[in-house]
């Protein structure tokens, strides 16, 4: 079963809008990774941010966790055509290494 | 640096044959994954190693999945026989552990697409 879940299932916006996504879970976390995904490639990890952190920044990401409500946003400030892709949130349960994925968040920016 | 490789790519077969897929991961990396990705979803794990021992296959349908990992290294996702429904995409990724800041930090290869006709 898939514990992450991002919201909105699509996001639709212009080249240079922000756009913001966000993922929620349901146990204790270690850590929570949001991944990229491309059409037809691999997975790519973004950024992570650990269960005692509150705020991480990565070049024009900026991932936001709140543990007391089970929730992470991923912010993608200035958004280019380059960045259309599925975006994935990933948490791993405090009993080992498995990482559970949600069900993605498909974003199209428009030039 | 090599990332991590699968192949092949692309696999077409008829149900009930069997087919294996191959992933070759980050060397030095001691955690290989095999996930499964149906269009428009997550992935779903299938099978964790540590090193060359399974220690999460509880989500393996052993009926007819089965992996390995022989040396630690390279893996191979095999199933037999295959269904309809088997149909979507294998990715294999690894990480290192090693409890560290970027612990956890997993790297994907590009994924075998399955069709089962």
């Amino acid at each position: 079963s898939q514990q992450g879940e991002e919201d909105p299932q699509a996001l639709s916006i212009q080249e240079g809008e922000n756009a913001t996504m966000n993922c929620s879970y349901k146990t204790s976390i270690n850590n929570l990774q949001w991944y990229r995904q491309n059409s037809g490639r691999g997975l790519v990890h973004l950024i992570l941010i650990r269960s005692n952190e509150r705020e991480k920044h990565s070049g024009r990401l900026r991932v936001t966790l709140d543990t007391s409500k089970k929730s992470s946003s991923l912010l993608i400030t200035a958004s280019r055509a380059a960045d259309t892709a599925s975006y994935f949130c990933a948490t791993e349960d405090n009993y080992g290494q498995n990482f559970v994925f949600g069900p993605g968040t498909r974003l199209s920016v428009l030039p | 640096e090599a990332g991590v490789v699968q192949s092949p790519r692309y696999k077409i077969i008829e149900k009930k044959q069997p087919v294996a897929f191959w992933c070759n991961p980050i060397s030095g990396h001691n955690t290989l994954y095999w996930y499964l990705q149906n269009l428009g979803q997550g992935p779903e794990l299938l099978i964790r190693y540590e090193n060359e021992e399974a220690v999460d296959d509880s989500q393996l349908p052993k009926d007819r999945f089965s992996a390995e990992r022989l040396k630690g290294v390279d893996s191979t996702l095999k199933i037999q026989p295959a269904e309809l429904g088997d149909s979507a995409v294998y990715l294999c990724a690894s990480s290192f552990s090693w409890g560290g800041p970027n612990t956890g930090e997993l790297f994907f290869g590009e994924g075998s697409r399955l069709t089962v006709l």
